[in-house]
């Protein structure tokens, strides 16, 4: 089944412990993105990556960091968690940003306190 | 930078009746597309519309594009209580590098 999966679906942690989500796609999709989602804000873009070692900043990039080592997972690391980074997470792939749609993780909440 | 914006933020109508929501952007656009999100989920793919296309259907939706005015709107027809959802524009930038959406229309389609 084509599929994006992150890990974890809900995660609280303190301030300053790093942490990382994963996200694994099965589709061979070259582009990949991380989005967060907070109320009144909608989706905004945290990085992307539009193939393997090709990463790029979205809208919100600061405090976070990304990697794309293989084509199929693409994780998100917060280095030193702080509470203005609880959010809802999704990320997300595509085989072409051209022509094809966007499939979406089922999200993945994180609460830092 | 954000590219969609969504009007309105929120619409409540009656099941039966249609529903439009509208999507502007403000930089030039490979392809548009809207998706739906149930509560908390993640977002599922309803349509996408090319820039040198004007109207595209499927299903119950209809999609127009207006790229001269930098605009697209979604009709649902004969809604359904099963439709209530947030809805999201997301643009295709011109060179295709990037997917960008807006804040969503939260649609409540009542019994």
């Amino acid at each position: 089944e084509a599929q994006v999966t992150q890990n974890p679906r809900y995660l609280i942690t303190v301030t300053g412990k790093k942490l990382t989500v994963t996200c694994s796609q099965n589709m061979n999709h070259e582009y990949m993105s991380w989005y967060r989602q907070d109320p009144g804000l909608g989706l905004r873009q945290i990085y992307y990556s539009m193939n393997v070692e090709v990463t790029d900043k979205g809208d919100v990039p600061e405090g976070y960091k990304v990697s794309r080592k293989e084509k199929r997972n693409f994780p998100l690391i917060l280095e030193s968690p702080s509470p203005n980074q609880t959010s809802l997470y999704f990320c997300a792939s595509t085989l072409s940003t051209y022509t094809g749609e966007l499939f979406f993780g089922e999200g993945s909440r994180l609460t830092v306190l | 930078s954000q590219q969609g914006e969504e009007d309105p933020q929120a619409l409540s109508i009656q099941e039966g009746e249609n529903a439009t929501m509208n999507c502007s952007y403000k930089t030039s656009i490979n392809n548009l597309q809207w998706y739906r999100q149930n509560s908390g989920r993640g977002l599922v793919h309803l349509i996408l519309i090319r820039s040198n296309e004007r109207e595209k259907h499927s299903g119950r939706l209809r999609v127009t594009l207006d790229t001269s005015k930098k605009s697209s709107s979604l009709l649902i027809t004969a809604s359904r209580a099963a439709d209530t959802a947030s809805y999201f524009c997301a643009t295709s930038s011109d060179y295709g590098q990037n997917f960008v959406f807006g804040p969503g229309t939260r649609l409540s389609v009542l019994p």
